[in-house]
């Protein structure tokens, strides 16, 4: 099936840093998301793009949708100790609601 | 308001218990999903619903019964589970009509459930 691979798989943030994620897939896909989940709770969406080449922000942060449709990227701008969390790209492919996941980066504050 | 309910936030049950979960929204929304979610894992999709109708069902095992009363409710009823179904349950809506944000899954805070 199709899989999505999430990277890095986990993070140590620095108050004030610029950090970014990206997703990769052999498939292409017509949708893509980015969901922030913390601990005990479900994931929040963040951002949805659904254009080739598409850039889309919400406050600090910044997601693109790849040009070849194969890829993501989200970038957390000024980071916050509050952007603690995993975060989850979830892609869409041509038909149907059904969302293929990436493994999830952990975003962690360095010590 | 993107806001979906889930009840009960927490739940114990033994093996030979049946218990159901439960999941509301009141955004309009005619797709719901359940998901499974193993701890440091992503989502796992178990069931859809789209206009009240089963329209995918991941090779789910039939202890776990899916239940949609109307567009608003989704159920999940759970019946000689085993320990290894222990796992944070999550309930998703989305539009489901033929507009852009209708891919858009919005997903409630979970059931943290514990098969002894």
């Amino acid at each position: 099936g199709q899989q999505l691979n999430q990277s890095p798989q986990s993070m140590f943030i620095q108050e004030g840093e610029d950090v970014s994620m990206n997703c990769t897939s052999s498939s292409i896909f017509n949708t893509w998301l980015w969901y922030k989940q913390d601990p005990g709770e479900g994931p929040v969406l963040l951002i949805a793009l659904y254009k080739a080449g598409e850039l889309t922000s919400n406050g600090r942060l910044t997601a693109q949708f790849g040009i070849t449709r194969k890829d993501s990227f989200l970038n957390i701008s000024a980071s916050i100790p509050s952007d603690v969390g995993i975060y989850f790209c979830a892609g869409r492919m041509a038909a149907g609601n059904k969302l293929t996941f990436g493994g999830g980066t952990r975003v962690l504050v360095k010590p | 308001d993107t806001e979906v309910t889930q009840t009960p936030k927490h739940l114990v049950m033994g093996m030979t218990n049946k218990k159901s979960l439960k999941c509301e929204q009141h955004m309009g929304h005619r797709a719901m999903y359940w998901y499974k979610q193993k701890a440091k894992k992503p989502p796992e999709l178990m069931f859809v619903y789209s206009y009240e109708k089963l329209s995918i069902n991941e090779s789910v095992p039939s202890r776990f019964s899916p239940e949609c009363p109307n567009s608003s409710l989704l159920n999940l009823h759970l019946h000689a589970l085993q320990p290894e179904d222990s796992a944070l349950y999550l309930c998703a809506s989305s539009q489901d009509r033929l507009v852009k944000s209708s891919y858009e899954q919005y997903f409630g805070p979970g059931t943290r459930l514990t098969v002894t």
